[in-house]
């Protein structure tokens, strides 16, 4: 009975080839993000949607787009992708956001491991 | 804005042995802290989570962790580590000036010798 569930769990890609991630929750969370994590490194947040009000991170580049056509279902648009996009791609959720402790606890997916070639 | 030190990368211990790992973190007031361990190829299960109250926090697994506001840690401890123990630990941080988003530390390593 997995809550987030990521498709696919491996990817690979060619270079300047857009690819598309997919992330499902059963858990009717208003909040579902999407982190970049690369070889040994921290988690880092590109962006999160709000119910379908989009919320960009500062320094996330303009090649990461993403489309959250209802409240499950959220997508990882890649339209260029680089050697340097090469990295484990994390979708997570949470009931809400910036209202305190309970609401904001975050669930993960088991992630997609993109490869580009 | 928050930020998270784990200040070891990677920490070797043999089974059976106890466990600590450390986890700084920089914030004005208390944030939400976050401890989750990540298997090789999989995503992040969480461990514990310290909101309020009692500093001593138990999770899943055996672990537990402590809070200490003057140290501004939140170090995560096991006494006695299995095999299946072996993996890496992220220390988070939430915070209201985010809106709680989470902020990862850079992660420290656990490999388990027989």
């Amino acid at each position: 009975d997995a809550m987030v569930i990521q498709n696919p769990r491996y990817q690979v890609t060619q270079f300047g080839k857009p690819v598309t991630l997919s992330c499902s929750q059963t858990l009717n969370h208003n909040v579902m993000y999407w982190y970049q994590q690369k070889s040994s490194q921290a988690p880092k947040l590109l962006f999160h949607y709000y119910d379908k009000d989009f919320n960009n991170e500062a320094d996330t580049p303009d090649n990461f787009q993403s489309r959250r056509p209802n409240t499950s279902f959220c997508f990882l648009d890649i339209r260029s992708p680089g050697l340097g996009d090469a990295a484990m791609y994390l979708c997570a959720t949470s009931r809400d956001i910036g209202t305190g402790a309970m609401n904001t606890e975050a669930f993960f997916g088991q992630g997609t491991r993109l490869t580009v070639v | 804005a928050q930020s998270v030190t784990q200040p070891d990368i990677h920490i070797t211990v043999s089974e059976g042995a106890s466990l600590e790992l450390r986890c700084n973190y920089s914030y004005g007031a208390t944030p939400y802290l976050f401890w989750y361990v990540q298997s090789p190829g999989q995503g992040l299960q969480l461990l514990l989570k310290y909101f309020s109250g009692d500093t001593l926090v138990q999770g899943i697994k055996g672990f537990e962790a402590e809070f200490k506001r003057s140290q501004s840690s939140f170090n995560l401890r096991k006494p006695s580590v299995h095999w299946s123990d072996a993996a890496e630990y992220f220390c988070a941080v939430g915070a209201h000036s985010n809106d709680y988003k989470l902020s990862f530390g850079a992660g420290t390593t656990v490999t388990v010798r027989a």
